[in-house]
């Protein structure tokens, strides 16, 4: 399978706890983005990385939350002290084209169902 | 008002009807145009995009802009049970410093009964 993973597929935590996720994007794609999505809502955007580089975080990104891509390759997202509110699917995408971000398609990974009690 | 709207249905057609989706956006810098669908306790599944104003076809699916509007539209032929998902538009502004993330609307419910 070539597509994008994420690991843990769920995560049962209580609150005040920290978690970790793992994203494995598309081998060729330089791109990855973290998404959160909450029951009848569409994915909101949390943070962007090319190769390496964090390039872009949201606003709903509060200093709880802290994402990696040490190597350019797989990217972690931490979130310290977990509150209920933070319950959701987090979802990772990737994407790979060269030049602008026109045609910018992102392929979403399977996600992780975090669950806060 | 939200950047990116679409009505949340749940819409419902019979099977081989045309389903028609609508999603506006408010943000006339927006440069290109998603639309996923998402089965269910899944991830978001890439149908296709568009960037250009007029339609572009994918089988059974029919994307359409209007820039000037400030619309997009998913259509789709010969709907199938198997179609019933919840269909998501999403908007990239691709200029300054926005790196191509997408914003989302939240969904629209479709139902393709037998």
């Amino acid at each position: 399978d070539t597509g994008v993973s994420q690991n843990p597929r769920h995560k049962i935590t209580k609150r005040g706890q920290n978690v970790t996720f793992r994203c494995d994007p598309i081998s060729e794609h330089n791109r990855l983005y973290w998404y959160r999505q909450t029951l009848g809502q569409g994915p909101e955007f949390l943070t962007y990385f090319q190769n390496e580089a964090q390039l872009e975080k949201s606003r709903l990104l509060s200093d709880r939350f802290s994402a990696e891509r040490p190597k350019g390759s797989f990217s972690t997202l931490e979130i310290q002290r977990t509150e209920q509110g933070d319950s959701a699917m987090y979802l990772c995408a990737s994407s790979s084209r060269g030049g602008g971000f026109l045609r910018n398609e992102q392929f979403f990974g399977p996600g992780t169902r975090l669950t806060v009690l | 008002q939200k950047e990116v709207e679409q009505n949340s249905g749940p819409l419902s057609v019979p099977e081989g009807a045309i389903a028609s989706l609508n999603c506006t956006y408010s943000d006339r810098g927006s440069q290109s145009f998603f639309w996923y669908r998402q089965y269910s306790g899944k991830s978001p599944e890439l149908i296709m995009f568009i960037y250009s104003n007029g339609d572009k076809e994918d089988g059974r699916f029919t994307a359409q802009l209007n820039k000037a509007s400030q619309y997009v539209s998913l259509l789709i032929r010969d709907s199938q049970p198997s179609d019933s998902a919840t269909y998501l538009c999403a908007v990239n502004q691709a200029g300054g410093t926005s790196y191509g993330k997408l914003t989302f609307g939240q969904g629209t419910i479709l139902t393709v009964h037998p």
